[in-house]
C-alpha cells in the first residue's frame, strides 16, 4: 500500500525567506507525485506534479520540487516566500497501476508567513 | 470555463439521517473522484467513477455510495450518518481515468450533530 509522510505539521517563515516542505512516500515502484495547496475554505490547487523524466519539477507560483528515489522524497521548495503563500500544503502519491487516479495524501503542513 | 462545482456548500444533518452531495466536473472531463477530508487531516479517497462505472473504492463502509450520470456529473450518498462523518467532502475531476491531473472543487462541508 502507498503512504505519504509530511514530518512537519506547522512551519513558520519570514516573508522573503526560503522555504522547504518535506515529503516522504512509500511505494513499491515509481510513483506519480503531487503537491497541492489549500487555502482556508477552498479546495485543493495543484502546484506541481512528477510523473517521469527530469527529477526537478517546476510548478506555479515559483515553487519547485525534487524527486529523490534513493530517499523516497519529494520535497517542495521556494526561494523567497510571499505573505500570500500562507496556506496548508499537501503532498500526494498516486499509483501507476491506477494511473495516479487514486491519490493518497499526507497529513499536510500548515505554513505561516511572518511579515 | 467553469471549474469543478459542488453543491451544497454547507450542510447540517443529524445522526441517522441520509445526505446527498453533488458534483459537476469540468466540461469534457469524464472521471470524477470523491475524497473525505476530516478537520486537521489530509483528504482520503472514497470513490472514483469513469464513464459512469465505479473504477475504484477506498476503505469506507457500505453506507457510502456514489453514482455518475450520463452528463458525467456525480452524486455521493451517505446513509445512517454518524458524528464521525463530519468532514469536508471534495470532488475532483480529470480528463481521463489515469495519468491525468485531478482538479478539485471547493468542497461540501458536512456537519453531523
Amino acid at each position: 500500500a502507498q503512504s505519504v509522510t509530511q514530518p512537519d505539521i506547522h512551519i513558520t517563515v519570514s516573508e522573503g525567506a526560503s522555504l522547504e516542505l518535506r515529503c516522504n512516500y512509500s511505494y513499491g515502484a515509481t510513483p506519480y507525485l503531487f503537491w497541492y495547496v489549500q487555502s482556508p475554505g477552498q479546495g485543493l490547487q495543484l502546484l506541481l506534479k512528477y510523473f517521469s523524466g527530469d527529477t526537478l519539477v517546476q510548478g506555479i507560483k515559483g515553487f519547485e520540487a525534487e524527486f529523490k528515489r534513493s530517499q523516497s522524497s519529494f520535497n517542495l521548495r521556494k526561494p523567497s516566500v510571499h505573505w500570500s503563500d500562507a496556506a496548508e500544503y499537501f503532498c500526494a502519491v498516486g499509483a501507476k497501476e491506477t494511473s495516479g487516479s487514486r491519490l493518497t495524501f499526507g497529513e499536510g503542513t500548515q505554513l505561516t508567513v511572518n511579515p | 470555463d467553469a471549474g469543478v462545482t459542488q453543491s451544497p456548500t454547507h450542510l447540517i444533518k443529524t445522526r441517522g439521517q441520509q445526505v446527498t452531495l453533488r458534483c459537476s466536473p469540468i466540461s469534457g472531463h469524464k472521471s470524477v473522484s470523491w475524497y473525505q477530508q476530516v478537520l486537521g487531516q489530509g483528504p482520503q479517497f472514497i470513490f472514483q467513477y469513469y464513464e459512469k462505472e465505479e473504477r475504484g473504492r477506498g476503505n469506507f463502509p457500505d453506507r457510502f455510495s456514489a453514482r455518475q450520470f450520463p452528463n458525467y456529473s456525480s452524486e455521493l450518498n451517505v446513509n445512517a450518518l454518524l458524528l464521525g462523518d463530519s468532514a469536508l467532502y471534495l470532488c475532483a475531476s480529470s480528463a481521463k481515468m489515469g495519468g491525468g491531473i485531478q482538479y478539485f472543487g471547493a468542497g461540501t462541508r458536512l456537519s453531523v450533530l
